[in-house]
């Protein structure tokens, strides 16, 4: 119930494509999703985000598309850039009362974006 | 403003060891999380604090234990090292509980090998 599963595990794109990362989850009680990027050597920092009252969410090059009756979401990032090559998490969370609001992480996407 | 500090980045460490991982953070968040994050494997809530002298254990909590006396500090404990602990871990910190609120920050990561 707590999974995330996100596929692929690795994705090679050329530099101005479009990369697609999926994820899916079982638990209904998930009401934030959020994309964690991560660089070799740094800790995981927070891309972008959406909830589920929207089914689209785009900041800049990147876009959540949310479908709740699939209980899927993917991140798209459209003109892809060397720069991007990192690994991409996708994460769910929900609030639990009287607990803190854990996020509940996919197993990453390594992303390599040639020149 | 330094965000999450995080000692050593690397250890080696020999089976039946004990070693603390450190973490800090200068933020005032009252949420405090240790990570371990494995290949393939996402990351995987280890214990998390909800504020200081309060604690909770994660997915992953057997063999570590964490204190936070104070909001800035959640340091994580190994007393037994083995093999099975071999990962990268993660703390992290965040302001609140509502979804946005929760944004993780990250430290750089510990990087620890057990012998």
């Amino acid at each position: 119930q707590q999974q995330v599963k996100q596929s692929p595990q690795s994705l090679i794109v050329q530099k101005g494509g479009i990369s697609i990362i999926n994820c899916a989850y079982e638990n209904t009680a998930f009401d934030y999703f959020p994309w964690y990027q991560q660089f070799p050597g740094k800790g995981p920092a927070l891309l972008i985000a959406i909830r589920p009252d929207v089914s689209e969410k785009r900041e800049g090059r990147f876009t959540i598309s949310f479908n709740k009756s699939a209980k899927q979401f993917s991140l798209h990032i459209m003109d892809s850039q060397p720069g991007d090559s990192a690994t991409y998490f996708c994460a769910a969370s929900s609030t639990v009362t009287g607990s803190a609001r854990q996020l509940t992480f996919g197993s990453g996407t390594q992303l390599t974006v040639l020149p | 403003n330094a965000g999450v500090t995080q000692t050593p980045k690397f250890r080696i460490l020999k089976i039946g060891q004990s070693m603390t991982l450190q973490c800090t953070q200068d933020m005032n968040h009252n949420y405090m999380y240790w990570y371990r994050q494995d290949p393939g494997m996402g990351l995987k809530l280890i214990y998390y604090s909800v504020g200081a002298g309060i604690t909770d254990k994660g997915e992953v909590p057997n063999g570590y234990n964490v204190s936070r006396s104070t909001t800035e500090d959640f340091p994580l404990r190994l007393e037994l090292a083995a093999p099975s602990q071999t990962s990268v871990y993660f703390c992290a910190s965040s302001y609140g509980l509502r979804a946005g609120a929760n944004v993780l920050t990250f430290g750089a990561g510990s990087r620890l090998t057990v012998l």
